[in-house]
């Protein structure tokens, strides 16, 4: 069964950092999104990204954030300097179409800025 | 923001008994909603979902009921085996808004208990 995939598993990094956590969306899916968990807390939606462009962003998706489809395949979160605040459990998902579809989660990325 | 709301944070039932977790929302444009479960160190994986339009949805042994007019929903597991220890989240996503992202509720963790 197709899956969402994401690299690496963890990633630890000093304050100030950038980091960019990779993700691999399922083949067919057209449209990806990245989400957060703070440890004990919800997971909190950070943005949505279609045809090469973000289609909706939450407030915590500053000016530090970004995103990116470098290629067919991949599908990045870009965090240009990591504040402490920053370390998160960081999912990618993937649907096939926005608004029609469930959205299916990647493993998550456990990110510890020190 | 707790739009949804998941107000137990654990359940314990009996193997082969029937598990019912609750799921609260305010936010009346929701008109998507699912269950994910998650086990630690994964990423939540899509269990049911159901459309504002129906009351019911039903799929093997997991069952989710929507009252709109109480705005809550249940997920109903029946019979429960150990294998569905795990954290469940409910999340919503008001689509027809053209509102892509899913809001999560905190999660309720089940226990089976053999």
């Amino acid at each position: 069964e197709p899956e969402v995939t994401q690299t690496p598993s963890h990633q630890v990094t000093q304050m100030g950092q950038e980091v960019i956590l990779r993700c691999v969306p399922i083949s067919n899916h057209l449209y990806f999104y990245w989400y957060r968990q703070i440890l004990g807390q919800k997971v909190e939606f950070l943005v949505s990204f279609y045809n090469n462009e973000i289609s909706e962003k939450s407030e915590i998706f500053d000016d530090q954030f970004s995103v990116e489809r470098p290629d067919g395949s991949n599908f990045t979160l870009k965090i240009r300097s990591t504040k402490l605040e920053d370390s998160a459990m960081y999912f990618c998902a993937s649907s096939p179409q926005a608004l029609q579809e469930t959205q299916y989660f990647g493993p998550g990325t456990r990110l510890l800025v020190l | 923001d707790q739009q949804v709301k998941q107000n137990s944070p654990s359940l314990s039932v009996q193997e082969g008994r029937i598990s019912i977790l609750n799921c609260d929302y305010t936010n009346s444009m929701f008109d998507y909603f699912l269950w994910y479960k998650k086990y630690p160190a994964e990423g939540p994986t899509f269990l049911i979902s159901i459309s504002s339009i129906k009351d019911k949805n039903e799929d093997g042994r997991f069952t989710v009921f929507l009252n709109k007019s109480a705005k809550h929903l249940s997920l109903h597991i029946v019979p429960s085996q150990p294998g569905d220890s795990a954290v469940y989240f409910c999340a919503a996503s008001a689509r027809n808004f053209g509102n892509e992202k899913l809001t999560f509720g905190t999660g309720t963790r089940l226990t089976i208990i053999p």
